[in-house]
């Protein structure tokens, strides 16, 4: 079945070590999508990518770096420069450029800083 | 720029009433519009989609909404609601522009929909 593959689904980790979700798409699809989600302010664009290669930062960029070397894998790492990284974090994907914009979302990874 | 406005953060309802979950936008071109889904723990599930044509758009299972151009919503509704309909439920909006440049979606900070026996 196509769809996106989120892992860790928990993760925990000590203050100032840096940690990578990793997001792996089978859609075929050209955007992939990095959102954060903490209690009552719903999802925070942190990076988006259109194509393999090349990404642009969302509203909450500091802190976090992504790569997109493949067409199917966008991995996020949160590094110690994050404030408060504790959150619900999702990847998603959509058809990209000359799509309606629907998003297609990971089951999400659970990130809490001890 | 675009933004979304849910204009409540909780709604409580008893097992088989009706809900209205409202949404409202603003946009200075045509736009797509979504509602998602999302179970405690899980990632974003799409209900339902209004892109063109009819503006009443339903979902497999029971929800509807219309889009209302001239009062820029797109409310979700359910005519009798069940314990499993207990969820938060986002909606989000993109634009339609020539060319598909419409690459993220803009999503309001969503509803929590409380089912009670």
């Amino acid at each position: 079945d196509g769809g996106i593959t989120q892992s860790p689904k928990y993760l925990f980790r000590k203050e100032g070590q840096n940690v990578t979700l990793s997001c792996e798409q089978n859609l075929n699809h050209d955007a992939m999508y990095w959102y954060r989600q903490d209690p009552g302010q719903g999802l925070r664009l942190i990076y988006y990518s259109q194509i393999v290669n090349d990404f642009q930062k969302g509203d909450i960029a500091e802190g976090y770096s992504v790569s997109r070397e493949k067409k199917e894998s966008f991995p996020l790492t949160v590094t110690s420069a994050q404030k408060n990284p504790t959150a619900f974090y999702l990847c998603a994907s959509s058809t990209g450029l000359g799509g309606t914009g629907e998003l297609f979302f990971g089951e999400g990874s659970r990130l809490t800083v001890l | 720029a675009q933004s979304v406005t849910q204009l409540d953060s909780q709604v409580p309802v008893f097992e088989e009433a009706p809900v209205e979950l409202r949404c409202n936008y603003s946009s200075s071109v045509s736009v797509y519009l979504f509602w998602y889904v999302q179970y405690p723990n899980q990632g974003l599930q799409l209900l339902l989609k209004y892109l063109s044509g009819s503006t009443l758009v339903k979902s497999i299972n029971g929800f509807e909404a219309e889009f209302n151009k001239s009062q820029t919503s797109f409310h979700l509704r359910k005519p009798s609601v069940h314990i499993s309909d207990t969820a938060e439920y986002f909606c989000a909006v993109s634009d339609v522009r020539s060319g598909g440049s419409n690459y993220k979606l803009t999503f309001g900070k969503g509803t929590l929909l409380t089912v009670n026996p």
